[in-house]
């Protein structure tokens, strides 16, 4: 079974543009999270998406948001870039039943924000 | 406010060494996850604990999760080079949905 995939796996924009970035979970998986993983910050929630409906929003800007698709493919968009928003961005997706909170990783797309 | 504190936050061992790496909290977790993370890729999932008290290993890795569902702590027998990666504990509140609380992680090198 493929796993997570993730594109593009590298980006350069510059402050004040915007970024797009996909995902595309596990086959069957139905729940698709976000995360963005700086060297500070460490791994930080951004939000979780299942059948096509945002469940849970982590603590950052309007600037960031994202949507899925009836495949469950995920799209994350950010706007206005600033230089802060230069991360590793992880998608996981998750079956999306149970109590088993694991979920599984693609290999993230590195945003470098100049 | 870090959720999981995470020590060591570096680990650098000769191989054939035994380390231990803790993961605390004051909160209690659904569910526990530590995941293995190489430069340049996304974190792989190396083993869930649900209950508390219990115990997983998985070959010369051992995992242990609190009691009180407020900590764990990994334990590697005989460290290699191939161990060598950024160690992260994640773990779900319960009133959080299925969004994962990380620890800020530890590095860990071990050499030849």
């Amino acid at each position: 079974k493929a796993g997570v995939t993730q594109t593009p796996r590298y980006l350069i924009k510059t402050r004040g543009q915007q970024v797009t970035l996909s995902c595309s979970p596990i086959s069957g998986h139905r729940s698709v999270s976000w995360y963005q993983q700086t060297p500070g910050q460490g791994l930080q929630f951004l939000f979780e998406y299942f059948s096509e409906t945002q469940r849970n929003k982590g603590n950052f800007p309007g600037r960031f948001s994202g949507r899925q698709f009836s495949n469950s493919r995920s799209e994350m968009n950010v706007s206005t870039l600033e230089l802060g928003d230069s991360a590793l961005y992880l998608c996981a997706s998750r079956w999306g039943q149970g109590i088993v909170h694991e979920q599984f990783f693609g290999p993230g797309t590195r945003l470098t924000v100049l | 406010t870090q959720l999981l504190e995470q020590s060591p936050q570096f680990l650098s061992i000769q191989e054939g060494e035994n380390l231990t790496v803790y993961c605390n909290s004051s909160s209690v977790f659904s569910s526990l996850q530590w995941y293995r993370q190489e430069p340049g890729e996304g974190p792989v999932l190396l083993v869930t604990v649900v209950t508390g008290g219990e115990v997983k290993k998985l070959k010369r890795l051992t995992f242990q999760f609190g009691d009180a569902r407020k900590d764990s702590s990994l334990h590697i027998t005989a460290a290699q080079p191939g161990d060598t990666g950024l160690y992260l504990c994640a773990g779900a509140l319960s009133n959080s949905g299925y969004a994962l609380n990380f620890g800020k992680g530890t590095s860990l090198l071990v050499t030849p």
